[in-house]
């Protein structure tokens, strides 16, 4: 089956520097990976995703996202961190065999910024 | 962008009763819709797989007579959770498929907060 880790439970960053979550996959094929960020109480949102092509991947709120197959990586990067990045982050791949094109979430990192 | 809404986004019932939470897609079609219960500092749990005029697909473990899943138009799903009781209290999230979208990308509502009392 396809999974996803997120090695980092929780990190912690000072507003301004730089930040990197990190994701790792298993996956059959050429993966479809996507991040998601959810603020305390909110939904997902969308921040990137990368299905074939550039493996460099820019995304919303200024993050970007490099897809590595030989590390089985696709980690998040942003290069200035704002306190209102402060949320949890998830990162995601489809699930095995899924006809109903089903996602399977990692644990998700929760980011904490320091003013 | 794609909207997804729920509805009610905080909710509080009493043990034994039952609790409808409506998914919508407002600005799109939604031909699958799904479930997930996430509960504190845990990450999302599928629950189910709804697609429009079919029965929904439950994931294991999760019971179907209690978690009842309606989808009857492309634009609205909704769960029923039946006979509620306190440890059913968790934070539920849908997302839904635009049909014009890449395959598996996903909307997601903002959440419904369930407390059972």
């Amino acid at each position: 089956a396809q999974s996803v880790t997120q090695p980092d439970i929780h990190i912690t960053v000072s507003e301004g520097a730089s930040l990197e979550l990190r994701c790792n996959y298993s996956y059959g094929a050429t993966p479809y990976l996507f991040w998601y960020v959810q603020s305390p109480g909110q939904g997902l949102q969308l921040l990137l995703k990368y299905f074939s092509g550039d493996t460099l991947v820019q995304g919303i709120k200024g993050f970007e996202a490099e897809f590595k197959r030989s590390q089985s990586s696709f980690n998040l990067r942003k290069p200035s961190v704002h306190w209102s990045d402060a949320a949890e982050y998830f990162c995601a791949v489809p699930r095995s065999g899924a006809g109903s094109y089903q996602l399977t979430f990692g644990k998700g990192t929760k980011l904490s910024v320091i003013p | 962008g794609a909207v997804v809404s729920q509805h009610p986004s905080r909710v509080i019932c009493k043990s034994g009763t039952s609790v409808k939470i409506e998914c919508r897609s407002l600005d799109f079609q939604a031909t699958t819709m799904f479930w997930y219960r996430q509960f504190p500092k845990k990450s999302l749990m599928l629950m189910a797989t709804s697609n429009e005029g079919s029965k929904a697909t439950y994931e294991q473990g999760v019971e179907k007579d209690k978690f009842l899943i309606n989808h009857a138009s492309l634009t609205l799903s909704t769960l029923t959770v039946t006979s509620a009781h306190p440890e059913d209290s968790s934070f539920y999230i849908c997302s839904a498929r635009d049909l014009g979208l890449a395959v598996y990308e996903q909307y997601f509502g903002p959440g419904t907060r369930l407390t059972v009392t």
